[in-house]
């Protein structure tokens, strides 16, 4: 119950295009919903993060779809770059209880555009 | 804002060795700080979760007299990996949280166990 499951496990996208996303949860104790974006290396950065009290959060390019109903969210990257070239990892948490702020993350995506 | 660092980004030792890794918040007080562990192309594993001036809660499976986690300040917590061998070869990383629900990462380090 503690799963996110994300897919697809890799994708690759034209520079432009637009790069989707999904993950799907089960535990619907879970309140809080974000993404992150990892580089080569590098530490995870926080992109864009949702509560379930919305359906849809925008920042620039990125957009996360909420749908509690279906118990799934989606990123949207709008115009990919191939500076978006990254791994993506979708997370959930519940922010209550003895489970205070433990992400739960999904398997990760690799998304590679090309120029 | 919003800043974590860990030190060092890379280490080498031999096996049966310690090894300490500080994570930092740099610019804000971190009421709750995590460990995670990435093998590549993996995702994350949560280790650990401290609280400053109390125990480390460690997830089921991690052990807690390897992988010890002192969290002595609101802005610094270490994983000091115990006795290593090559099996403990991972990319350790930390994230720190204001509220509990945020969390910011750290650049993590790579341990090499030779």
């Amino acid at each position: 119950q503690q799963q996110v499951k994300q897919s697809p496990q890799s994708l690759i996208v034209q520079k432009g295009g637009i790069s989707i996303i999904n993950c799907a949860y089960e535990n619907t104790a879970f309140d809080y919903f974000p993404w992150y974006q990892q580089f080569p290396g590098k530490g995870p950065a926080l992109l864009i993060a949702i509560n379930p009290d919305v359906s849809e959060k925008k920042e620039g390019r990125f957009t996360i779809s909420f749908n509690k109903s279906a118990k799934q969210f989606s990123l949207h990257i709008m115009d990919s770059q191939p500076g978006d070239s990254a791994t993506y990892f979708c997370a959930a948490s519940r922010n209550g209880g003895t489970s205070y702020g433990k992400l739960t993350f999904g398997q990760g995506t690799i998304l590679t555009v090309h120029p | 804002g919003a800043v974590v660092s860990q030190h060092p980004s890379r280490v080498i030792c031999k096996s049966g060795t310690s090894v300490k890794i500080e994570c930092r918040s740099l610019d804000f007080q971190a009421t709750t700080m995590f460990w995670y562990r990435q093998f590549p192309k993996q995702s994350l594993m949560l280790m650990a979760t401290s609280n400053e001036g109390s125990k480390a809660t460690y997830e089921q499976g991690v052990e807690k007299d390897k992988f010890l986690i002192n969290h002595a300040s609101l802005t610094l917590s270490t994983l000091t990996v115990t006795s290593a061998h090559p099996e403990d070869s991972s990319f350790y990383i930390c994230s720190a949280s204001l509220t509990g629900a945020e969390q910011y990462f750290g650049p993590g380090t790579r341990l090499t166990v030779t």
